[in-house]
């Protein structure tokens, strides 16, 4: 079974300093990767993704993440965070279930800003 | 366009008794997906639709819960004689087809079972 490792439970940072949060992965073969972010009481908003090409993608809201098959990370990155970016982020593999794929979720890092 | 939206929102209900938690997919998704979130657990998956039928229920964590889709559009989760365990967050989420590995997510529904 595929698995998710976020190893940051918590990360604080200053408004406009830059930000990377840590996924490591377990997988096989060649990985579907996501991260997400999820405002109190709201669902889960797709980032980025990675499925195959070029290893660093650029997601929404500035952020970008680099895919390392050596080191079976995915790690997100923005250069300068915002208050609005306080957030719960969730690092995800896709595994194949009949046709589909399931998410399989990092246990996620609760990003503070200090102002 | 509309997204993914969930109902209820929150859901307080006693031990022992029954809950029906329904989700509308995007309009034109065929795939539906039910995850739980919880505190002990994080993210977890339930179960998994393409259409009405639902291939791998893998995830669902006891036969108290049980879930249909109707019309090829909403569903339903259903768990029966809740438990304290259950208490979570409940998401749905939908792609547009079974192949298409973006996943939407509605806003959950937050279960308290007191």
């Amino acid at each position: 079974a595929q698995s998710v490792t976020q190893p940051d439970i918590h990360i604080t940072v200053s408004e406009g300093a830059s930000l990377e949060l840590r996924c490591n992965y377990s997988y096989g073969a060649t990985p579907y990767l996501f991260w997400y972010v999820q405002s109190p009481g709201q669902g889960l908003q797709l980032l980025l993704k990675y499925f195959s090409g070029d290893t660093l993608v650029q997601g929404i809201k500035g952020f970008e993440a680099e895919f390392k098959r050596s080191q079976s990370s995915f790690n997100l990155r923005k250069p300068s965070v915002h208050w609005s970016d306080a957030a719960e982020y969730f690092c995800a593999v896709g595994e194949a279930i009949q046709g589909a794929q399931k998410l399989v979720f990092g246990q996620g890092t609760r990003l503070t800003i200090n102002p | 366009g509309a997204g993914v939206s969930q109902s209820p929102s929150n859901k307080v209900t006693e031990k022992g008794k029954d809950v029906e938690l329904r989700c509308d997919p995007i309009s034109g998704h065929t795939a539906l997906y039910w995850y739980r979130q919880s505190l002990g657990q994080g993210l977890e998956f339930l179960i998994y639709f393409q259409g009405n039928s639902a291939p791998d229920k893998s995830g669902l964590p006891s036969d108290r819960f049980s879930a249909e889709r109707t019309g090829g559009s909403v569903s339903t989760l259903t768990i029966q004689r809740t438990q304290q365990e259950d208490s979570a967050v409940y998401l749905c989420a939908s792609s547009r087809f079974k192949g298409s590995y973006e996943q939407y997510f509605g806003p959950g529904t937050r279960l308290t079972v007191t």
